[in-house]
């Protein structure tokens, strides 16, 4: 079982549609982030988030951390193809080593011009 | 303002061949170090890391191995390549909370 599952896997649209990815666990987390990785790149950080029900903006993106710290979502507005990317959400480790953190195995969008 | 360097950025190697892959940081100090591959695009597989010269965690058995011989290096190696070595090798440096990755570097084994 994966700690953290993300969805859908594959998604394809159209410029200018609007779409909304999720990542989704049962267990409790103190914060959570979301990475964008372009191919043939490293994954780049967008934004962490901390706090239950905290809503965040990034132009476009808007990522929200659930009530109970368990799950995230992000949507994008008006699908650009530079939104073209996999999309990943992390966790630090809860128990163990607290250095490490843990990929969700990402959402891959599409965005056709 | 802190940057990673990895190199090669591709590499071809033939089944049993060694592998040495590098890692760089500049602009921090005593960062935690970290290695990744992602195979098919997709999951970061955390391979190795490292909270200090010499110290390295291994996560998963293979046969790689990894040595952080300067506070801001972080080397990758294999004595033998294996197929299944294939893959997007990452490295990345960062606290507990965020991880900030380098360019990459692509890997095939034939």
């Amino acid at each position: 079982t994966q700690l953290l599952e993300q969805s859908p896997q594959f998604l394809s649209i159209q410029e200018g549609e609007n779409l909304t990815v999720y990542c989704n666990s049962s267990s409790v987390f103190s914060s959570l982030q979301w990475y964008r990785q372009e191919p043939g790149e490293g994954p780049v950080l967008l934004v962490t988030v901390v706090t239950g029900g905290e809503v965040k903006k990034l132009k476009r993106l808007t990522f929200q951390f659930g009530d109970a710290r368990k799950d995230s979502s992000l949507h994008i507005t008006a699908a650009q193809p530079g939104d073209t990317g996999l999309y990943l959400c992390a966790v630090r480790n809860s128990g163990g080593s607290n250095y490490k953190l843990t990929f969700g195995k990402g959402t891959l969008l599409t965005v056709n011009p | 303002s802190q940057t990673i360097h990895q190199w090669p950025a591709t590499l071809v190697q033939p089944v049993g061949s060694p592998l040495s892959l590098e890692c760089t940081v500049e602009g921090t100090s005593n960062p935690n170090l970290y290695w990744y591959r992602q195979a098919a695009g997709r999951g970061l597989q955390l391979l190795f890391y490292s909270v200090g010269i010499g110290q390295i965690s291994s996560e998963v058995p293979q046969n790689l191995s990894a040595s952080r011989p300067q506070d801001r290096q972080f080397i990758l190696s294999s004595k033998k390549l294996l197929l299944s070595d294939s893959g997007f090798y990452l490295c990345a440096w960062g606290s507990m909370d965020t991880q900030y990755f380098g360019p990459g570097t692509r890997l095939t084994v034939l």
